[in-house]
């Protein structure tokens, strides 16, 4: 079936150090979205890319979809403290309905 | 405008029991999914209702089952529980189906003893 995996799985940076997560589809996708989740809370939606190639941020964080959208990343420059938590990525599947997260990565940061 | 509302947040049951779970959507919300999260599975998909209709089901045993009522309320049912089952269940609304964002609420921590 559908796959999104994504890596790595933890990734622990000093405050200030940048990070980057990737995650890769084993089929095209139409969109991708990413959600952050903090310690103990619930996920929460980020962003959706759609087009080929595209590129969003959102303040120190930069969101790119792959050319041939099988791919996407998500990149944060010079962490904080307040950028730990789980980030995942999710193929929202419209066609079929549901949406297929990746496993997360796991961001801490040391002040 | 409320979040999505889930009850209970915490339960502990015992092996054999079944629990009912509920989630209140987003007003205005008509879909509704469910997720299992655990440490090591990471968020798996358990059903998706959308005017009461089950529009879709993940790889869960029919142990697990669902409904959503006319208000878009849904609950979600386990019977039998196995220590297996112990995970965070996470509710999540979207304003209609096929339509990408999902809001989620808080879950409901279920320990199975």
């Amino acid at each position: 079936g559908q796959q999104v995996m994504q890596i790595p799985q933890y990734q622990h940076v000093q405050e200030g150090e940048d990070f980057t997560t990737y995650c890769n589809s084993s089929t095209t996708l139409s969109n991708i979205q990413w959600y952050k989740q903090r310690p103990g809370g619930h996920p929460v939606f980020l962003i959706q890319l759609v087009k080929s190639g595209e590129v969003k941020k959102q303040k120190r964080l930069t969101f790119q979809f792959g050319e041939a959208k099988k791919n996407s990343s998500l990149h944060i420059t010079a962490t904080q403290t307040t950028d730990v938590g789980t980030y995942f990525c999710a193929d929202p599947n419209t066609n079929a309905g549901k949406s297929t997260f990746g496993d997360g990565t796991t961001l801490t940061v040391k002040p | 405008k409320a979040g999505v509302t889930q009850t209970p947040r915490y339960l502990i049951k015992t092996r054999g029991q079944q629990v009912t779970l509920s989630c209140s959507p987003i007003s205005g919300h008509r879909s509704v999914s469910w997720y299992q999260q655990t440490p090591g599975q990471g968020l798996q998909f358990l059903f998706e209702y959308f005017s009461e209709t089950q529009r879709n089901k993940g790889n869960f045993p029919g142990r697990f089952s669902g409904r959503q009522f006319s208000n878009s309320r849904s609950e979600m049912n386990v019977s039998t529980l196995e220590l297996g089952d112990s995970a965070l269940y996470l509710c999540a609304s979207s304003l209609d189906l096929n339509t990408g964002e999902l809001f989620f609420g808080e879950g409901s921590r279920l320990t199975v003893l």
